[in-house]
């Protein structure tokens, strides 16, 4: 079955420092999305990105990220200036379609502690 | 405010039982209302899909209602094994938006 891949599964950076995870959404698809979950606690929505542009955000979603399709196969969650609190496993997600009404699959996750 | 509301203890039950768990939301008028598993550091896994005109869905043993005159949707697991420990996730997705949004998830045991 095709799958939403993810990298680093896991990075640990200096607060302040930039960092950038990497997302290789399922080929077909046209909707990509990221979502965060810190320890324990719920699964967020961040970003929904259609048609090269961002179709919705969250308030969680600051001028701190961004976000980037740089060629055909890949969706990048940049982080500018990292802040403690934004250790979380990060999720990169994709849907063939719109959200509503269809699956959206998700990536195994990016793993970030700043430290 | 908008909630999404999902019992925080976990459900302990034996392997054959019948697991029940219940989503309750607050303040949404969701279109679908999706079903998802979550295994401990993975990414969830898509379940069950339902609208807000369908009142019941199946899929193998896995069973979803939903019923938005109560703002309630139930997730039954038939014949439940071990291997269905996990945590569920229901997430919906509010009318004219384009993001899910989860609850904090059961936490389901089946014990052998």
């Amino acid at each position: 079955e095709p799958e939403v891949t993810q990298t680093p599964s896991h990075q640990v950076t200096q607060m302040g420092q930039e960092v950038i995870l990497r997302c290789v959404p399922i080929s077909n698809h046209l909707y990509f999305y990221w979502y965060r979950q810190i320890l324990g606690q719920k699964v967020e929505f961040l970003v929904s990105f259609y048609n090269n542009e961002i179709s919705e955000k969250s308030e969680i979603f600051d001028d701190q990220f961004s976000v980037e399709r740089p060629d055909g196969s890949n969706f990048t969650l940049k982080i500018r200036s990292t802040k403690l609190e934004d250790s979380a496993m990060y999720f990169c997600a994709s849907s063939e379609r719109t959200i509503s009404g269809n699956t959206i699959y998700f990536g195994e996750g990016s793993w970030l502690t700043v430290v | 405010s908008q909630k999404i509301e999902q019992n925080s203890e976990a459900l302990n039950i034996q392997e054959g039982k019948t697991a029940t768990l219940t989503c309750n939301y607050t303040n949404y008028s969701p279109a679908y209302l999706q079903w998802y598993r979550q295994d401990p550091g993975r990414g969830p896994v898509f379940l069950l899909l339902i609208r807000e005109n369908e009142k019941e869905k199946r899929k193998e043993r896995l069973k979803v209602t939903f019923d938005t005159t109560l703002k309630q949707s139930l997730f039954h697991i038939t014949a439940s094994q071990p291997a269905d420990s996990a945590t569920y996730l229901c997430a919906l997705i509010d009318t004219g938006r384009r993001a899910l949004t989860f609850g904090s998830g059961t936490r389901l045991q089946v014990q052998p």
